[in-house]
């Protein structure tokens, strides 16, 4: 059974650096095929793609906030960290962490965990 | 960058057909997947690669993909289904994932 959490802290200020953790169990990232990935959702507006890692290390991020964001795993702890720098209000959203099947160009994300609200306010 | 367009809105009685669709260029030429969320909820993957289904979604939700255009439809709507839906794409030629504008089913 696959499951995924996300934890960190529920309010940054702004320009803070915000880091995010995904705890995982019931697979492992050093299998072929499978990557984690971050999507956000800002309070009533649409899901919005940030960064994936995959289970050889490679790591993409949405082109708009590249220069903002650090992706990163810890295989034996079954963690995906990702960091984000210079917080504004508008990033404030629910970050999600979910589990991505790599297959052949039908890369899709198939658990999902809970999500996490963050909200950025001095 | 790649952008998937879906309508803001459907609304649909019971028992009637839903169609959501998701405009892209060339949209047929990739894998589309789907995604239901409830409120308060996190989404669920309900078809993947243009038209299967994971198991224990029901056979009412159905997919395909050709041209400029994919969609998702489901048959039979009940009003358990009333949710925001995604598609997503994944653009290989830049390695990024692309999620639609979002459509809000309401089941009249």
């Amino acid at each position: 059974q696959i499951t995924l959490k996300e934890s960190g802290p529920t309010l940054v200020k702004p320009t803070q650096t915000l880091t995010l953790t995904c705890t995982f169990s019931g697979f492992s990232l050093s299998t072929s095929g499978v990557g984690v990935g971050w999507i956000r959702q800002p309070p009533g507006k649409a899901l919005e793609w940030l960064a994936l890692i995959y289970w050889n290390d490679d790591k993409r991020y949405s082109p708009s906030l590249k220069s903002r964001l650090t992706i990163t795993k810890d295989t034996s702890k079954n963690q995906v960290v990702l960091t984000m720098t210079n917080m504004d209000p508008v990033d404030t959203a629910t970050y999600y962490c979910a589990h991505a099947r790599i297959a052949a160009a039908a890369n899709y994300f198939d658990y999902w965990g809970q999500g996490t609200l963050v909200t950025v306010s001095s | 960058s790649y952008v998937l367009t879906q309508p803001p809105s459907v609304s649909v009685a019971p028992g009637q057909t839903a169609r959501i669709t998701c405009g892209g260029n060339n949209i047929g030429s990739k894998s589309v997947h789907w995604y239901q969320q409830k409120p308060g909820q996190a989404p669920v993957l309900v078809v993947y690669d243009d038209s299967d289904r994971p198991s224990g979604i029901p056979e009412r939700f159905s997919g395909s993909n050709s041209g400029n255009t994919a969609t998702l439809t489901i048959s039979r709507v009940e009003a358990g289904d009333e949710a925001d839906y995604y598609c997503q794409v994944w653009d290989s030629s830049s390695d990024i994932y692309v999620f639609g504008t979002g459509t809000k089913v309401t089941v009249l």
